[in-house]
């Protein structure tokens, strides 16, 4: 089966630019999540969906990050315009009942991000 | 002050022994405990969870055991491999944290050494 497919896996964008990162979840998944990794902060969940809508956003770090999923097997993050601390690990993933029924979560490879 | 950067407990051990990983979680309304391993360049991959009406459980070549009184989380690996080098991470489930289900908070991870 594949796993949390992520795309693009490396880019090198020029500050003010506009971002977008994709995500096709597992087939048959439910819950989506945007993670963002880095070393000052650790792994920090910016927002999750259930049944393709958004439930908690409460992690985006501010109004030029923007999450859609307009259908069950397809999920966007942008960032615009783009700014050097946003350089990171953004970390796609999903799971079938959310994290609190014993389901786990299972991530995607990561879509590696650098302003410059 | 000026900020640091994150630099990760690590634990160094000989190819053969045994490794243990600790995790201190701060939410004694967590009931839901994952152990997460993250290699270079990929995903967090799930390893293993427990729920917090349990104190061990063991899969193949880990366990992971749960002090719910001194809230801590520890992780078992036998007869580590090169192959278990590694960050490692717990997670905890914090369910309606913040009006939110389904919201894994990750500690900073721990990264382990395998010496062959």
């Amino acid at each position: 089966d594949a796993g949390v497919i992520q795309s693009p896996r490396h880019e090198v964008t020029e500050m003010g630019q506009e971002v977008t990162l994709r995500c096709k979840p597992i087939s048959g998944h439910d819950y989506l999540f945007w993670y963002r990794q880095t070393m000052m902060r650790g792994l920090e969940l910016l927002i999750y969906f259930n049944n393709n809508v958004p439930i908690d956003d409460s992690g985006m770090p501010e109004d030029r990050f923007s999450a859609k999923m307009p259908n069950a097997s397809f999920s966007t993050l942008k960032i615009q315009p783009s700014e050097p601390r946003d350089s990171a690990v953004y970390f796609c993933a999903s799971s079938s009942t959310g994290t609190g029924d014993g389901n786990t979560i299972y991530f995607g490879e990561g879509s590696w991000l650098t302003v410059v | 002050g000026e900020n640091v950067g994150l630099h990760l407990p690590t634990l160094s051990v000989q190819e053969g022994d045994n490794s243990i990983i600790n995790c201190a979680y701060s939410n004694s309304a967590s009931d839901y405990f994952i152990w997460y391993k993250q290699e270079s360049g990929k995903g967090p991959q799930f390893i293993i969870d427990i729920r917090s009406n349990m104190d061990k459980r063991q899969g193949q070549r880990v366990t992971v055991l749960l002090n719910k009184t001194v809230k801590h989380l520890s992780l078992q690996i036998a007869a580590t491999q090169p192959g278990d080098s590694a960050v490692y991470f717990c997670a905890e489930n914090r369910e309606n944290y913040g009006g939110s289900q389904g919201n894994l908070i990750f500690g900073k991870g721990t990264k382990l050494s395998v010496k062959p």
